[in-house]
């Protein structure tokens, strides 16, 4: 069966940083894209970044580009968003999901990230 | 960058009855091999996205065939044939033909 399971977030002040984390299991990670769209309270989704197999590849969209940073670790099957300058518009859930072909098929339950003071 | 925009943006609809969510891209959704690569998710309350349909049309398995999708080029469209409750959450089409993805806003589905 495959499992998506993020951590990380919480409360963060405005301008710091705080790094995800998406555990995947029951396919092979390394064979798969990744990404991390993310929900702000009340509202839609938006993706966030992309990820190639080998990392070799990655997008981010330009309102975290220079902010963010996606990763992974194909060796701990796990998926990373760093993100720093948070601003209080980077409140939202966060998912990581399993992109086989720009189609998201799995998705986390995600997890909630605000930016206050 | 590409916009999508769906309607209606609230959709109230009675049991067993049909139901429809249009979809419109801002540019052609058509990719250099040939594909259409546009989604639907279904987002029930408090839970993740799940995807319905990739390519336009193609159902996911496990997802029951009441649900469908058509459209080609900048028009799509997400149909119902008879809803029930366990259908209510918030519908989204989604793009990924373009960098970047883009989402519609959500048609939220509810039961009259």
């Amino acid at each position: 069966e495959v499992q998506l399971v993020e951590s990380g977030g919480g409360l963060v002040q405005p301008g710091g940083s705080l790094r995800l984390s998406c555990a995947a299991s029951g396919f092979t990670f390394s064979s798969y894209w990744m990404i991390w769209v993310r929900q702000a309270p009340g509202k839609g989704l938006e993706w966030v970044a992309s990820i190639k197999q080998d990392g070799s590849e990655k997008y981010h969209v330009d309102s975290v580009k220079g902010r963010f940073t996606i990763s992974r670790d194909n060796a701990r099957n796990s998926l990373y968003l760093q993100m720093n300058s948070l601003r209080a518009e980077d409140t939202a859930v966060y998912y990581c999901a399993r992109d086989p072909t720009w189609s998201p098929d799995y998705w986390g339950q995600g997890t909630l990230v605000t930016v206050s003071s | 960058d590409v916009v999508m925009t769906q309607s209606p943006l609230s959709l109230p609809v009675t049991l067993g009855q049909p139901a429809s969510i249009s979809c419109r891209s801002s540019q052609s959704l058509v990719y250099g091999d040939g594909n259409t690569y546009l989604n639907w998710f279904q987002q029930r309350p408090g839970q993740s996205p799940r995807r319905l349909i990739y390519k336009v049309s193609n159902r996911v398995s496990g997802v029951p065939d009441r649900f469908s999708g058509s459209g080609s080029g900048t028009d799509f469209t997400l149909k119902i044939s008879r809803v029930e409750a366990e259908d209510v959450g918030v519908y989204y089409c989604m793009q990924s033909t373009h960098w970047p993805p883009a989402f519609g806003q959500g048609t939220k589905l509810e039961i009259k």
